[in-house]
């Protein structure tokens, strides 16, 4: 059971715009930095958004992400065929011990 | 640029250690601002953080997994390697090798930039 809920699937037409929520607690997006990983199908994942809100080299700015108290928000705008992934927020808890926790996942759908 | 690749057995059978490695290439296993972790992956479900760590000897492991766990690094070969005692039919999975780079801005600041292409593992007699 992860600790991190997101949705498990979410829908929009080429072109529209999709927001994947990640809901935590304090003890990990509430006090630490939130990134997004995208999992096309039979790949491995890939690094979207790291600190909240940065994009690495090569990722379009169709991908952003932010943060506001214990959840993150990652947008997809004009959306394309290719974008057809699995989505993984990932973050810190820092509860007891520092463990690495990622979010149940989003399927994203380009109807 | 730097990549990674995971090798080993694909089927290991209950009870027995799991042993997998990773090559880094074009880059160093002894860079200062990277951790070095294991993730995984069962088949049809999400990603499961395993442990990290440094080339300073700093680990973190899964609660969940810690017993059970040993994340070690090899300088003179550029690797990086995981050992998990005591297998089950649950840790059956796609296992994935991953660098975790530090930021610098001060505190949990590090994501999973690279990632190898994983290596599935069936825990099967």
């Amino acid at each position: 059971q992860s600790v991190l809920t997101q949705p498990p699937s979410v829908s929009a037409a080429p072109g529209q715009k999709v927001t994947i929520s990640c809901s935590g607690s304090s003890s990990n997006i509430g006090n630490n930095y939130v990134s997004w990983y995208q999992q096309l199908p039979g790949t491995a994942p890939k690094l979207l958004i790291y600190e909240n809100n940065k994009r690495p080299s090569g990722i379009p700015d169709r991908f952003s992400g932010s943060k506001s108290g214990t959840s993150a928000t990652l947008d997809i705008t004009g959306l394309q065929t290719g974008d057809e992934a699995d989505y993984y927020c990932g973050t810190w808890d820092t509860s007891l011990s520092a463990n690495y926790v990622f979010g149940t996942g989003t399927k994203v759908t380009v109807l | 640029q730097v990549q990674l690749q995971e090798s080993g057995p694909g089927l290991v059978k209950p009870s027995q250690t799991l042993s997998l490695t990773c090559t880094v290439s074009g880059g160093s296993v002894s860079s200062g601002n990277s951790y070095w972790s294991w993730i995984r992956q069962p088949a049809g479900e999400g990603l499961e953080w395993i442990g990290r760590r440094h080339t300073s000897g700093s680990t973190n492991y899964n609660p969940s997994l810690k017993s059970r766990v040993t994340i070690s690094v090899d300088t003179s070969k550029n690797q990086f390697s995981l050992t998990l005692t005591s297998v089950t039919a649950a840790d059956t999975a796609m296992y994935y090798c991953a660098r975790l780079n530090y930021y610098g801005s001060g505190g949990w600041d590090d994501a999973f930039d690279i990632w190898g292409q994983g290596t599935m593992v069936t825990v099967s007699s």
